[in-house]
Formats: structure tokens, C-alpha cells, sequence
């Protein structure tokens, strides 16, 4: 069975750019969650989104947004990139909003010139 | 907000010791997770735990959720060369539904 996916693997951007990331969770699976990871840190919650709304949001400012769709796949988007938002950028899904554990994809790579 | 401790940082190791590695938090926690990290991977669950107090084995690893439920710890038996990453502990916050990551356990194995 197919695990947590996302794409791009890899992406380049420069300041001030907007940038999408796309995830699909676990067949069957309601809930998706973003979290981004700094080198060196752990992973930080962006947003928690199940059937379609959002369900939680972390400490990041309004230049990151997401939706989830029908199927339940997510985007994951960020206006006007700071170099700051260099990250891996990682998603997770579970059977529900309250529901562990999650499963993480192995990320996208955000780098910012 | 949370606060969470997970120590030691990292580790060095011979092969064939064993590991042990905890997280404290000042918060109480219904669900606490373990995940280990591989270069350019995400992160891989290795156990959840449910209720305090509970202790849970997967193969070489076991890991307890504290009867207070503000800690939890990992044990890893016997360690081999492919234990070699990050560890992290990932208690779970009903509120908002998210995961809080500890600062993670580099773990090094020497053959």
C-alpha cells in the first residue's frame, strides 16, 4: 500500500516568490497535517485539515495557507518567501482529526536564494 | 505554551549496547509517539503510546508512557549499525490536533 506522498521532492525558489506543495495521504486516511522541519530541529506544526477544513494552525504567519480537497489530498502554499522558509517540508495523515498515530512522507526540500 | 525536554542530544555507541533516551514535558499528555529520522526521510513511527503507565515493545525497542504523563522514554537493546539516526520523542496535543517534536536523540552505532 502506498504510504504518505509528496512532491516535489525537491524545489528552488527566490525571495519573494510563492510556492506550492502537494501531499496525499494514506488510502483511506481523512486528516492531513503540515509540519516544517529546520536542519537541526524537529518538526514544527503548520496546519491540521480534515474533511475539507482546518482544524488547527501553528504558530506561522499568513503568508502560509492550505486547503484540503475532496479526496483528501492537501496543498500546502506560501506567499512572499523569506530565506528563512529554507525547510523540509513535511506532511502526515491519519484516520481522523484527533485520531494517532500520523504518517509522516518524506518531505519536500524548500531552499530559498 | 508546552515545554519539552528530550535528552540525551546525542549518543555514541558500540555496537551491541544498549540505548535509553527520554523526554520530560510540563504539560500532561494523552498520546505520546516515537519516530526515528533517517537522512532526507521523514520521520518513521516506531511506537504509540495510548494510556499512562503503558509499556510497549517493537522488536529491540520498548518505550513506557509515564505514570504522570509528562514523560516517556525509549530503550533500544542490543543496537546494530542501521539504529544509526534521529530519534523523537512526539507527544500529541488534543488541542489543535498537533504533534509536539522533541529536539531529537542523534544517535551514532560504532561496529
Amino acid at each position: 500500500d502506498a504510504g504518505v506522498t509528496q512532491s516535489p521532492t525537491h524545489l528552488i525558489k527566490t525571495r519573494g516568490q510563492q510556492v506550492t506543495l502537494r501531499c496525499s495521504p494514506i488510502s483511506g486516511h481523512k486528516s492531513v497535517s503540515w509540519y516544517q522541519q529546520v536542519l537541526g530541529q524537529g518538526p514544527q506544526f503548520i496546519f491540521q485539515y480534515y474533511e475539507k477544513e482546518e482544524r488547527g494552525r501553528g504558530n506561522f504567519p499568513d503568508r502560509f495557507s492550505a486547503r484540503q480537497f475532496p479526496n483528501y489530498s492537501s496543498e500546502l502554499n506560501v506567499n512572499a518567501l523569506l530565506l528563512g522558509d529554507s525547510a523540509l517540508y513535511l506532511c502526515a495523515s491519519s484516520l481522523g482529526a484527533g485520531e494517532q498515530p500520523q504518517h509522516f512522507g518524506d518531505g519536500t526540500r524548500l531552499s530559498i536564494l | 505554551g508546552q515545554q519539552l525536554n528530550q535528552s540525551p542530544q546525542s549518543m555514541f555507541i558500540q555496537e551491541g549496547e544498549d540505548v535509553s533516551m527520554n523526554c520530560t514535558s510540563s504539560s500532561i499528555f494523552n498520546t505520546w509517539l516515537w519516530y526515528k529520522q533517517d537522512p532526507g526521510e521523514g520521520p518513521v513511527l516506531l511506537i504509540a503510546l495510548y494510556k499512562a503507565g503503558e509499556l510497549t515493545s517493537n522488536g529491540r525497542l520498548t518505550a513506557q508512557f509515564g505514570i504522570t504523563r509528562k514523560d516517556s522514554f525509549l530503550n533500544i537493546s542490543a543496537s546494530i549499525p542501521s539504529d544509526v539516526g534521529i530519534y523523537f520523542c512526539a507527544p500529541f496535543y488534543n488541542q489543535g490536533g498537533k504533534l509536539i517534536f522533541g529536539q531529537g536523540t542523534e544517535l551514532s552505532v560504532k561496529p
